[in-house]
């Protein structure tokens, strides 16, 4: 498996503060992923990386925006977070080859906003 | 629109059941389709599928994929308590930055 880990494991936070969300992978993975997972609503993705600087919206992209400097690390902030915002979030990476469409996740992160 | 879509969406059986979980998927330029298990935490991945009518395999589990009528299978044989778990799908297109489009889920409970 990808060495992925996510900070932090949980948190709390309230409404109107901003969040980052941090994913770190050491597999020199070039794609990375942020997705939210709600019940009914299944894996979203919000926003995605093909690169260093390089990124994109993805479906569920309002109210979040994403950083990647660096290829192991992919930020994702909430910039004033709502209580929809809620929810499990999942790091995941994919590299390139024979296994270019297998994501490896991260651990998660479970945010509440209160 | 692309869409991958999941049957049953909850599912409870007995030890020792053998069950099949159904992937069914419209979109535009398929190039894979694949399934993950998860447990109380992140998904992890079980098989991709990339051509038609070969079997993929590992211990009790085995998936199959039909190109022609755009639908998987995920068989899994003998089933444990620790087959517990959501297993999903998702398909993969050409073009579209390695971006996955996901079903729901399966809910697969098994009771002892």
């Amino acid at each position: 498996d990808a060495g992925i880990t996510q900070s932090p494991r949980h948190k709390v936070t309230e409404t109107g503060t901003p969040v980052t969300l941090r994913c770190h992978q050491t597999e020199n993975h070039r794609y990375m992923y942020w997705y939210r997972q709600d019940p009914g609503h299944g894996l979203r993705l919000i926003h995605y990386s093909y690169g260093v600087k390089d990124t994109d919206k993805g479906e569920v992209s309002d109210g979040y925006s994403v950083s990647r400097s660096k290829t192991e690390d992919f930020l994702l902030t909430l910039e004033s977070a709502t209580s929809s915002q809620t929810s499990v979030y999942f790091c995941a990476t994919s590299t390139t080859g024979v296994s270019l469409y297998e994501q490896y996740f991260g651990p998660g992160t479970r945010l509440t906003v209160t | 629109e692309d869409k991958v879509v999941q049957s049953p969406l909850s599912l409870v059986v007995h030890e020792g059941d053998t069950v099949t979980l159904n992937c069914s998927y419209e979109v535009t330029n398929f190039r894979s389709l694949l399934w993950y298990k998860q447990e109380k935490k992140a998904p992890t991945f079980l098989f991709m599928l990339t051509s038609s009518g070969i079997e993929k395999k590992s211990g009790r589990l085995s998936s199959i994929l039909d190109k022609k009528e755009l639908f998987s299978i995920l068989n899994i044989t003998a089933t444990q308590t620790g087959d517990s778990a959501i297993y999903l799908c998702a398909s993969a297109n050409a073009g579209n930055n390695r971006k996955l489009i996901w079903g729901l889920g399966t809910s697969l409970a098994v009771n002892p």
